[in-house]
């Protein structure tokens, strides 16, 4: 079975753009679930979807949004990016609670 | 707020000797304990987990361990291998968080 996916695995941005991020969940997941981490703050919750629903959202400022489709896939977007952004962004699938499985990340460098 | 938490931010073992990770948790009410494994570069892998009304459950050559009474986690990995090395992360999450929460990690070495 594959595992969860994410892309693009790096991305440069400049202050002030805007990314988006995709997250493909291992077959059968329902739920997806993304988290910042960073040297100074470690792993951090950032918001999770299941059923094209946000169930739970961590402590982010409104700049960080997310959605999921139908077919489970999820899209996180920060827009307004600043430097302090800079992390890497993993996504996490289960089949609606308990044990998460993650993928590679995304490495952003905000410039 | 609650966390989950490791006793020691760096671990340097000998190969072949057996590791121990150690972890405090504080939410009494999480349902799942999970281990993760990172290296560098790459996202946390899945190592073991464990459910609240257990107190021990083994993989290959790895075992965790569940005190409830002292909201305590370990991981012990039997013959530690230089593949071993990597940061490990405990992590906690309840029925009905749909979030995990997360220690800073304890990073581990294997001396050749």
């Amino acid at each position: 079975k594959a595992g969860v996916t994410q892309t693009p695995r790096y991305l440069i941005k400049t202050r002030g753009q805007q990314v988006t991020l995709s997250c493909s969940p291992i077959s059968g997941h329902r739920s997806v679930s993304w988290y910042q981490q960073t040297p100074g703050q470690g792993l951090q919750f950032l918001f999770e979807y299941f059923s094209e629903t946000q169930r739970n959202k961590g402590n982010f400022p409104g700049r960080f949004s997310g959605r999921q489709f139908s077919n489970s896939r999820s899209e996180m977007n920060v827009s307004t990016l600043e430097l302090g952004d800079s992390a890497l962004y993993l996504c996490a699938s289960s089949r609606g609670s308990g044990t998460q499985y993650f993928g590679p990340g995304t490495r952003l460098l905000v410039l | 707020g609650e966390s989950v938490g490791l006793h020691l931010p760096t671990l340097s073992v000998q190969e072949g000797d057996n590791s121990i990770i150690n972890c405090a948790y504080s939410n009494s009410a999480s349902d799942y304990f999970i281990w993760y494994k990172q290296e560098s570069g790459k996202g946390p892998q899945f190592i073991i987990d464990i459910r609240s009304n257990m107190d021990k459950r083994q993989g290959q050559r790895v075992t965790v361990l569940l005190n409830k009474t002292v909201k305590h986690l370990s991981l012990q990995i039997a013959a530690t291998q230089p593949g071993d090395s990597a940061v490990y992360f405990c992590a906690e999450t309840g029925q009905s968080d749909y979030k995990l929460s997360f220690g800073a990690g304890t990073t581990v070495t294997v001396r050749a």
